[in-house]
């Protein structure tokens, strides 16, 4: 079945550290990729997303790449700020499945 | 800005007690969802629905019931209310159809004491 995998938190850095969280997935078809983003006490939040293979979602300064060929959609940021501690979920979308399917979630933590 | 609004965003009550969590949205989507979240963060699905009259349940088995009279309302039920039903409860909602984004409300935290 569908399923997604993301790497086990908590990552903690400095500020103006670069970010890498891992995600890979696993599903039939041609699924449509997500992270989401929740603050502390909040719901969740579209943080970007990639509809179809080697598209690349962007917002904020964060990125992913659609990888059909490593079943993956890595985020990834250039320079991390203390305003981006929060959780992180990656999901995938499929419209026979008519479910999203979310990761675990990693907590981010950065320090001044 | 998503137009998903739960309430109340905090609520504390005692064991035994019938309790609503109201979910209302204002983009007419079709499909709803609860999402269960535990304290070490994963999300559960607990039900979900595709419209007026459908519901289903999700992939968590959960005490709760939910029901869909109206397209922009999903309230969540607990007839009588347990501890361990403390938890984040998440709403959410999204147009049918592929990619399947959906936009989520604010939480509602219960505590049963």
């Amino acid at each position: 079945g569908n399923s997604v995998t993301q790497m086990e938190g908590p990552v903690t850095l400095s500020e103006e550290a670069f970010l890498t969280i891992n995600c890979t997935y696993t599903a039939t078809g041609y699924p449509s990729l997500f992270w989401y983003v929740q603050y502390p006490g909040e719901g969740l939040q579209l943080l970007l997303k990639a509809t179809k293979a080697d598209d690349k979602g962007s917002n904020k300064g964060f990125e992913a790449t659609y990888r059909k060929e490593t079943t993956s959609f890595h985020l990834e940021k250039g320079s991390v700020q203390v305003s981006d501690s929060a959780v992180y979920f990656c999901a995938l979308g499929s419209g026979g499945y008519n479910k999203l399917i979310f990761g675990a979630g990693t907590r981010l933590a950065v320090h001044p | 800005e998503a137009d998903i609004y739960q309430t109340p965003r905090y609520l504390v009550i005692g064991t035994g007690k019938k309790i609503t969590l109201e979910c209302s949205q204002t983009m007419g989507h079709d499909k709803m969802y609860w999402y269960q979240q535990d304290p070490g963060m994963e999300l559960h699905l607990i039900h979900y629905s595709y419209g007026v009259n459908s519901t289903e349940k999700g992939d968590l088995s959960s005490e709760s019931t939910v029901s869909r009279i109206r397209t922009e309302h999903f309230p969540l039920t607990l007839e009588s209310a347990r501890p361990s039903h403390t938890s984040q409860y998440l709403c959410a909602s999204s147009e049918f159809g592929t990619p399947l984004e959906a936009f989520f409300g604010q939480g509602t935290r219960l505590t049963v004491v």
